[in-house]
């Protein structure tokens, strides 16, 4: 059940470059997020949209922003990447008050 | 911030046997969710509690959401080796459908 993909799976990138991560999703749900995940933190918000052009800071905002131009894509991109940024990135779509759809996520190293 | 503690952050039993995770805060969400992770894919929704003192089942997992909606417990009865992985609880904030997500408990049943 591919509801949400992921783009890429896996990405090696330089220190400085810019990077931009793809979530699609198939099942025309409102909201959509990215989180990162990291040893000793969990899951932790990034940003999310609540429709098209609609979007809003999570808890780790900084160097990172988002575009929602259609319904199902919300691209993540990376300004000027940092070894801080090296994560796990994970997509999720939902609908009012409904659990998430994680993608399979995209393991980010930045070198 | 809103923060979800779970405990115990590790887990390793014997195949048959019980367990519960726990998961606290000292805030008040609108509803509760349960995800199972396996290495390499993304959380997986297993079950949504929204009423205080809610208990939901699902065949051997039973799920309870605190009277005052600020904490929650998962007990697996009989463990097998197929429920190995991290078990992450997540709470709703308030009309949002942001969630919160717990710092983990990484279950391992041995057979």
């Amino acid at each position: 059940d591919a509801g949400i993909t992921q783009s890429p799976r896996h990405k090696v990138t330089e220190t400085g470059t810019p990077v931009t991560l793809r979530c699609h999703q198939t099942e025309n749900h409102r909201y959509m997020y990215w989180y990162r995940q990291d040893p000793g933190h969990g899951l932790r918000l990034i940003h999310y949209s609540y429709g098209v052009k609609d979007t809003d800071k999570g808890e780790v905002s900084d160097g990172y922003s988002v575009s929602r131009s259609k319904t199902e894509d919300f691209l993540l991109t990376l300004e000027s990447a940092t070894s801080s940024q090296t994560s796990v990135y994970f997509c999720a779509i939902s609908e009012t008050r409904v659990g998430y759809t994680f993608g399979s996520g995209t393991r980010l190293t930045v070198v | 911030t809103q923060l979800l503690e779970q405990s115990p952050q590790f887990l390793s039993i014997q195949e048959g046997e019980n367990l519960t995770v726990y998961c606290n805060s000292s805030s008040v969400f609108s509803s509760l969710q349960w995800y199972r992770q396996e290495p390499g894919e993304g959380p997986v929704l297993l079950v949504t509690v929204v009423t205080g003192g809610e208990v939901k089942k699902l065949k051997r997992l039973t799920f309870q959401f605190g009277d005052a909606r600020k904490d929650s417990s998962l007990h697996i009865t009989a463990a097998q080796p197929g429920d190995t992985g991290l078990y992450l609880c997540a709470g709703a904030e308030g009309a949002t459908n942001k969630l919160i997500f717990g710092t983990g408990t990484l279950l391992a049943v041995q057979p």
